[in-house]
């Protein structure tokens, strides 16, 4: 039973470029989440999709955007990339909002130089 | 977002039970107590939750105090691949919080062969 899949792994972007993230869920979950950890610090949250919808936003700015698609697989768009942004992204997936527990990816590094 | 406390580290021997504490005096009714930890280069995974009642399951227990305002996370015979960051979350199931999961530091646990 294949898990959370997030690709790619390790991404190098340059400052002031915009950058997808790709996740696919695990099988039967219909609920994903994107956060983002900095080097040291536990993931801090930036948004949740459920039924195509973006249902609950952390504080990140507009420059974070995503999509759900009617598979469940979603998308994290990051734009005008500063350095600041380089992190690990994480997808994490559940069942109908994860009363159950999420399963995460194993991420994507971005680094922005 | 409820707080939670945890120390920063701690360090365990293998084969040794665990006991690793969380604090939570600004728990709400609606609030779970969820742990997840994660292993070096991967994303978090789900270990337990639980409401009011102690929980059990092949990874862990969890203790929950009376008045809810402490949990502990008890791994029974500690081994090297529990070595990772521990982290204790409460989630909202009330209101419009669907699910979103916020992170603290956590505990860094090494373990010793």
């Amino acid at each position: 039973d294949a898990g959370v899949t997030q690709s790619p792994t390790h991404l190098i972007k340059t400052r002031g470029q915009q950058v997808t993230l790709r996740c696919s869920p695990k099988s039967g979950h219909d609920t994903v989440s994107w956060y983002q950890q900095a080097l040291g610090q536990g993931p801090q949250f930036i948004f949740q999709y459920y039924e195509e919808e973006e249902r609950q936003r952390g504080n990140f700015p507009d420059r974070f955007s995503g999509h759900q698609f009617p598979n469940y697989s979603s998308e994290l768009n990051v734009n005008a990339l500063l350095l600041g942004d380089s992190a690990l992204y994480l997808c994490a997936s559940g069942e109908g909002g994860g009363n159950y527990g999420y399963t995460f990816g194993s991420g994507t590094r971005l680094t922005v130089v | 977002d409820a707080k939670t406390t945890q120390p920063n580290s701690m360090e365990s021997n293998e084969e040794e039970p665990v006991h690793l504490p969380c604090n939570h005096s600004t728990i709400s009714g609606t609030d779970y107590i969820h742990w997840y930890r994660q292993l070096p280069s991967q994303g978090p995974e789900y270990v337990i939750h639980g409401l009011t009642s102690n929980v059990n399951n092949r990874m862990a227990s969890l203790a929950i105090a009376e008045d809810r305002k402490s949990s502990t996370l008890i791994l029974h015979r500690a081994t090297l691949r529990d070595a990772a960051v521990y982290y204790c979350i409460l989630r909202d199931v009330g209101g419009t919080s669907y699910g979103k999961l916020t992170f603290g530091q956590g505990t860094i646990l090494t373990v010793h062969p």
